[in-house]
């Protein structure tokens, strides 16, 4: 079974930083490009980051470019979101989700880790 | 970027009705279009790919068309589970860009 599991989330201060992991299982890890994708309290869905299989490729919504890095370990079937320069409307729940190997996103999803910015 | 106009904003109907939510790209995408539905609380969950495509295990009665600029998701028979939230999303370009959501209530 496909399971993807956020974690990390948590409370952190304008300017600070908070680092989120995504633990895969069920698939090889390895194989598979993956995004991060946030929703804001109340609000729709809005796409943050891609990376490849490999790590090859990178994306960033202008967003979060320059203050967010992703990343992965594949020994680890672990995706990670490093946050730097938090700000109140990165304040959201944060997902990771799997791009099918047909090249469609969003086939698999986890549940979610809050972040919340505030002083 | 590319932008995803999704409509209704809001749609109430009853149990039985087909069900019918437009989006449009700002420009052409072909068809890398996905559906999803959300219920409060939970992550979204994919329902159509690639604008018609029917994910494993979803129900028949959702579908999806389109192509290029203009795409249409229905639920043939609405259903008290289909409650929830529906959004689209394009994959042809970076950002990878969702409508702002179709919220579906039942009368």
């Amino acid at each position: 079974e496909v399971q993807l599991v956020e974690s990390g989330g948590g409370l952190a201060q304008p300017g600070g930083s908070l680092r989120l992991s995504c633990a895969a299982s069920g698939f090889t890890f390895s194989s598979y490009d993956m995004n991060w994708v946030r929703q804001a309290p109340g609000k729709g869905l809005e796409w943050v980051s891609f990376i490849t299989f490999s790590s090859t490729t990178i994306y960033y919504a202008d967003s979060v470019k320059g203050r967010f890095v992703i990343s992965r370990d594949n020994a680890k079937n672990s995706l990670y979101l490093q946050m730097n320069s938090l700000r109140d409307d990165d304040t959201a729940v944060y997902y990771c989700a799997r791009v099918n190997r047909g090249g469609y996103p969003g086939d698999y999803w986890g549940q979610g880790t809050l972040v919340t910015v505030s002083s | 970027d590319i932008q995803m106009t999704q409509s209704p904003s809001s749609l109430s109907a009853s149990i039985g009705d087909r069900v019918t939510i437009t989006c449009q790209a700002s420009q052409d995408i072909s068809n890398y279009l996905n559906w999803y539905q959300q219920k409060p609380g939970k992550a979204p969950k994919l329902l159509i790919y690639d604008a018609s495509n029917l994910e494993t295990g979803v129900p028949s009665r959702f579908s999806g068309s389109g192509s290029g600029t203009d795409f249409i998701f229905t639920i043939s028979s609405l259903q008290p589970e289909d409650v929830a939230t529906y959004y689209c999303q394009q994959y042809d370009n970076v950002p990878y860009t969702f409508g702002q959501g179709t919220k579906l209530q039942v009368k």
